[in-house]
């Protein structure tokens, strides 16, 4: 069965730290790799992920993908209170769904 | 609509009452998928149409759950005699399915259910 794990599961920082969180993933056929954002009710995009070694950035955000160990991590550097929320991944399996972990739930206290 | 649309956004029911959930999807994306996010849970896939193919149903948790998508755009969500375990959030996204690649999702609002 496929799988996604998030770790860590919860994350509470002060402003101004940097943050790695993680991505684990054990699919049959794997397309890509998809961080998503949310803080309420919607997710929101955050970077897809198709090759090893190639770091995606947005602002203070970056992410990388390793096929070989089948992992991605997403970077926060100088956190601010705006970054809490839950970070999702997703892998997309080529089997017309997205297979999501459990999230990461970050908390950065001002 | 620029965005995915959901509604209600929020449904409070009684326990065996029926509740429809409907999603309006981006404009000219085919591929839709529902999901389902328990209080403090990841998103657990329920249904998924791609244009004028047979749905996945795979996800879907029993047969009192159901889901149709008309005219290839908006797509409605039922459950029938709910439990109070189907509370949680219901979130609809759709994609522009492209070949290579699936491209990424893009979530509604969510549709809040509580069963009392």
């Amino acid at each position: 069965e496929d799988k996604v794990v998030q770790s860590p599961l919860s994350l509470v920082v002060h402003e101004g730290d940097t943050v790695t969180l993680n991505c684990s993933y054990e699919v049959t056929n794997f397309r890509s790799l998809l961080w998503y954002k949310q803080e309420k009710k919607a997710p929101t995009f955050l970077f897809m992920l198709t090759s090893s070694g190639i770091e995606k950035k947005s602002g203070r955000l970056s992410s990388i993908l390793d096929k070989k160990e089948l992992f991605s991590i997403l970077n926060i550097t100088a956190t601010q209170t705006g970054d809490s929320a839950v970070y999702l991944c997703a892998v997309d399996n080529y089997g017309q769904n997205f297979v999501f972990g459990p999230g990461t739930r970050l908390s950065v206290l001002p | 609509g620029a965005g995915v649309s959901q509604s209600p956004s929020n449904k409070v029911t009684e326990k065996g009452k029926d509740v429809e959930l409907r999603c309006d999807p981006i404009s000219g994306h085919t591929a839709l998928y529902w999901y389902r996010q328990s209080l403090g849970q990841g998103l657990e896939f329920l249904i998924y149409f791609q244009g004028n193919s047979a749905p996945d149903k795979s996800g879907l948790p029993s047969d009192r759950f159901s889901a149709e998508r008309t005219g290839g755009s908006v797509s409605t969500l039922t459950i029938q005699r709910t439990q109070q375990e189907d509370s949680a959030v219901y979130l609809c996204a759709s994609s522009l399915a492209r070949l290579g690649g699936a491209g990424e999702l893009f979530f509604g609002e969510g549709s809040r259910l509580t069963v009392l």
